[in-house]
């Protein structure tokens, strides 16, 4: 499978705090972009990263991408409540987007 | 959210039934895709198209047909259910690939559950 790799699958924070999950890849890609999903949604688009860029900031969401060690992480600071979801990487292959399995993320009040 | 409706949103059906599913779009975007989504698999893609009457495979196409005879709508087709194809099921669609190639955000409806008996 091509599929990417999210760590950690399932994550558990207090309001507040920095939340991080990491994204694994396997080919050489041409961007990388991350969704987030509601309980019962579809998936929304949060950020994309190009392969020549290494940070991006959008609002409260950082992604970096290393692409010599094929991988990307996403951070969002200063959770709330309505960040809990499920987070998953995409990335590029070789026609088009493949899907991680996912972070589910809960921020506790 | 983008203009962007799947039918039906819920469905029962028992093993061996043909079974359509609908998705219409309004942003006149060019590229279509199916997807289902399965506990410990994340998305994994069936079909997609890139114009009327263009459609590729995906990952797990087996088992699924599609057709796209007009810009805004892209049906999926299971000729004869099984209970392996018990899911929900995703409809995407995107704009036309960049000058790079690179392929832009996709925007995602709500879903269809499908319950195969």
């Amino acid at each position: 499978s091509q599929q990417g790799e999210e760590d950690p699958q399932a994550l558990s924070i207090q309001e507040g705090e920095n939340a991080t999950m990491n994204c694994s890849y396997k080919t050489s890609i041409n961007n990388l972009q991350w969704y987030r999903q509601n309980s019962g949604r579809g998936l929304v688009h949060l950020i994309l990263i190009r392969s020549n860029e290494r940070e991006k900031h959008s609002g409260r969401l950082r992604v970096t991408l290393d692409t010599s060690k094929k991988s990307s992480s996403l951070l969002i600071t200063a959770s709330r409540a309505a960040d809990t979801a499920s987070y998953f990487c995409a990335y590029q292959g070789a026609q088009k987007l493949v899907f991680g399995q996912g972070t589910r993320l809960t921020i506790n009040p | 959210d983008a203009g962007i409706t799947q039918s039906p949103r819920h469905k029962v059906t028992e093993t061996g039934t043909p079974v359509t599913l609908r998705c219409h779009q309004t942003e006149n975007h060019r590229y279509m895709y199916w997807y289902r989504q399965d506990p410990g698999h994340g998305l994994r893609l069936i079909h997609y198209s890139y114009g009327v009457k263009d459609t590729d495979k995906g990952e797990v196409s087996d088992g699924y047909s599609v057709s796209r005879s007009k810009t805004e709508d892209f049906l999926l087709t299971l000729e004869s259910a099984t209970s392996s194809q018990t899911s929900v099921y995703f409809c995407a669609i995107s704009e036309s690939r960049g000058a790079s190639g690179a392929y832009n955000e996709q925007f995602f409806g709500p879903g269809t559950r499908l319950t195969v008996l």
